[in-house]
């Protein structure tokens, strides 16, 4: 099964809300990535955690505040957004993240709208 | 990250005609992709080619990595080809990097 899921599919969310946004694969994939994307820009990456510990973090601000439970779950705290942090959210899993072997495969995306 | 640059960055087709998108990268790749993203987001795996040559249906990709370019063919398109096609390239650095993009449009 090469599928990753995230929830929820929207979001609308107030600049003093907290939510979260989770992921899931059961690939057993051992690494798992963060992007963000706002409008018809690439996906950038934020965070990657790799055996469950954090490896890079792509100087992203404190309000996004990544954890990841175990090897199959992975979530994204979120905490007096602004909205310029309104966009498309997406997970990726891939086996390991340091390797010369690394295919990603992605989730469909929370849509993140920050009033 | 590496750079990557893609080409062209939009594409109008007719249905079933040919088409070719290029990327080039800055760097040497350990990992590079390809992914078509459909209207709602989701990114789909087209493919996994570091170097060589695959075919999947009416998708294939070449990538010359000493060459540091990659090659996606869409033969016979369809309207459901239609979308934003990414190429991605991860360097000694393990970060995947996408291009801008190629948006395709087919028409009926």
């Amino acid at each position: 099964d090469t599928e990753v899921t995230q929830t929820p599919k929207h979001l609308v969310m107030g600049m003093t809300n907290k939510k979260s946004l989770k992921c899931e694969q059961h690939m057993g994939h051992r690494a798992m990535y963060w992007y963000k994307q706002k409008a018809k820009k690439p996906p950038e990456l934020m965070f990657v955690y790799s055996y469950e510990k954090l490896s890079i973090n792509e100087s992203v601000p404190s309000r996004f505040s990544p954890e990841c439970p175990n090897s199959s779950l992975l979530n994204l705290h979120l905490h007096a957004l602004q909205p310029e942090d309104s966009a498309l959210y997406l997970c990726a899993s891939s086996q390991v993240a340091i390797s010369s072997y690394n295919e990603q495969f992605f989730g469909p995306g929370t849509r993140l709208t920050v009033l | 990250g590496i750079q990557v640059e893609q080409s062209p960055p939009d594409l109008i087709l007719q249905e079933g005609a040919n088409s070719t998108l290029r990327c080039n990268f800055s760097d040497s790749v350990n990992n590079l992709q390809w992914f078509h993203q459909n209207p709602w987001g989701q990114l789909i795996n087209l493919f996994y080619i570091p170097s060589g040559t695959k075919q999947n249906g009416r998708l294939s990709a070449t990538t010359v990595a000493t060459e540091r370019y990659s090659l996606l063919y869409i033969s016979s398109s369809q309207t459901t080809d239609s979308g934003v096609y990414f190429c991605a390239g991860e360097s000694n650095d393990y970060k995947l990097s996408f291009g801008a993009g190629t948006t395709v449009t087919v028409r009926a």
